[in-house]
């Protein structure tokens, strides 16, 4: 079974602070993505990459920043963060481009920030 | 734009069957998917649409109509486990995943 993992499940900080949020893989899969997901509001793509120090930015990238220096880990940073930035934080892998290929997500990190 | 609309809510009963709908715009289509999301929990992959037609996989079943821009996901003899959020996802013509905002089922006794 594929398995993707972060590093928190809940997390709670101070406005200005900078926060880390990590997401590994087991599968080998070149693809690693990072969505917030709000009420209301489908998920929202912050940044993806396709290959290892490879990053692009998604549809909502501002405020976020990221890092992927081994193939199994992909991290998003806050470089300071604000309240608006309170979310559900998804990590989620794939294979490839091929049309079939499913998103596997993590179990996400309710971050709050006061 | 791109856009991706799903009923908010939906309510059914346990037993029952309930059609979840999904439309969508898109510039370009390279698949459908259906994922479930429990409370508090990550989704999962239920069911991938490509071509036009119906996936049957157990009691879920999928829906594509391309020319349409239209999917629906079917649940048969519905059990309060499949009381979740239904979202709906479109690879588009980039290969970038364009998620609706979900529909909250809800299974009465």
């Amino acid at each position: 079974d594929v398995k993707v993992t972060q590093s928190s499940r809940y997390l709670v900080k101070r406005t200005g602070e900078k926060v880390f949020l990590e997401c590994v893989q087991d599968m080998d899969h070149e693809n690693m993505f990072w969505y917030r997901q709000d009420p209301g509001l489908g998920l929202r793509l912050i940044y993806f990459s396709y290959d290892v120090k490879m990053k692009e930015k998604g549809d909502i990238p501002e405020g976020y920043s990221v890092s992927r220096e081994k193939k199994e880990r992909f991290s998003l940073i806050l470089e300071s963060a604000s309240t608006n930035q309170t979310s559900m934080y998804l990590c989620a892998s794939g294979r490839g481009t091929a049309h079939r290929n499913t998103q596997y997500f993590g179990p996400g990190t309710r971050l709050t920030v006061l | 734009g791109q856009n991706i609309d799903q009923p908010t809510e939906m309510t059914a009963t346990e037993g029952a069957i309930v059609q979840i709908n999904c439309t969508y715009q898109t510039s370009g289509f390279n698949g459908l998917f259906w994922y479930q999301q429990h409370a508090g929990e990550a989704p999962t992959f239920l069911s991938y649409n490509v071509l036009d037609g119906l996936e049957e996989k157990g009691r879920f079943s999928s829906f594509l109509s391309r020319s349409k821009g239209y999917s629906y996901l079917l649940l048969k003899e519905l059990q309060m486990k499949d009381s979740a959020s239904y979202l709906c996802a479109v690879r588009d013509g980039n290969y970038q995943l364009i998620w609706g905002a979900g529909t909250k089922l809800i299974i009465k006794p």
